[in-house]
């Protein structure tokens, strides 16, 4: 069965230093894999798209990676700041589609 | 970018009945879809609403449960039919402005069942 998984632990990391998610597929070939940010209470916010044929994306502080042959994406947060502590949530879409169908959710805590 | 209000944002209702979610865009959309997220779970979804038809549904989610409407390009209705404390979640209702472009979500629907 298809699956999407993220880093099943919160991850805790000290102001400063770079965040790296996780987002692992299995049975699937996605045309684009996203990014999403979530707050409590909130709906995701959209923070990166990058497509199959594309292996970065860069946007301020946050880069993308994408490799198909690992059925794997990195998102990364550099210089990272207790405002980026929120929910991250990855998702593919296939080709000729907009569902977007989500990974299981990173929680990050950037403290002081 | 779009804008989505839905509402209710909660609600507390009792089980065997039924609760319509509204979900209102401020610009016209291609795609409108509904998804439900369990306290501390990721999104799940549910259907894709589709103007002037039948909704689609995803597997494990059925019309007589979900009924879905979606009138015009920028509103959709989601219903949850005789409910039960398992219906207790999150609904949160997206729409996209193309293939393969950004989605947009509103704030989401805490729908609680006692």
């Amino acid at each position: 069965s298809q699956k999407i998984e993220q880093n099943s632990e919160a991850l805790n990391i000290q102001e400063g230093k770079t965040a790296t998610l996780t987002c692992n597929y299995t049975n699937y070939s996605p045309a684009y894999l996203q990014w999403y940010r979530q707050d409590p209470g909130r709906g995701p916010v959209f923070l990166l798209l990058i497509r199959e044929n594309e292996k970065e994306k860069r946007k301020e502080r946050l880069k993308v990676t994408f490799d198909t042959t690992l059925k794997q994406s990195l998102f990364h947060i550099t210089a990272s700041q207790p405002a980026d502590s929120a929910t991250y949530l990855c998702a593919l879409t296939s080709y000729n589609t907009d569902k977007l169908i989500f990974g299981t959710g990173t929680r990050l805590q950037v403290f002081p | 970018s779009a804008v989505i209000s839905q509402k209710p944002s909660r609600d507390i209702c009792q089980r065997g009945t039924s609760l319509t979610i509204q979900c209102q865009v401020d610009s016209q959309v291609t795609m409108m879809f509904w998804y439900r997220q369990q306290p501390g779970q990721s999104l799940t979804l549910i259907a894709t609403a589709n103007q002037g038809s039948e909704a689609t549904y995803e597997s494990g989610f059925v019309i007589d449960k979900f009924p879905i409407s979606r009138p015009n390009l920028t509103f959709s209705t989601l219903t949850v039919s005789n409910m039960s404390p398992e219906d207790s979640s999150i609904y949160l209702c997206s729409a996209t402005g193309g293939l393969n472009t950004e989605a947009f979500f509103g704030q989401g629907t805490r729908l609680t069942v006692v």
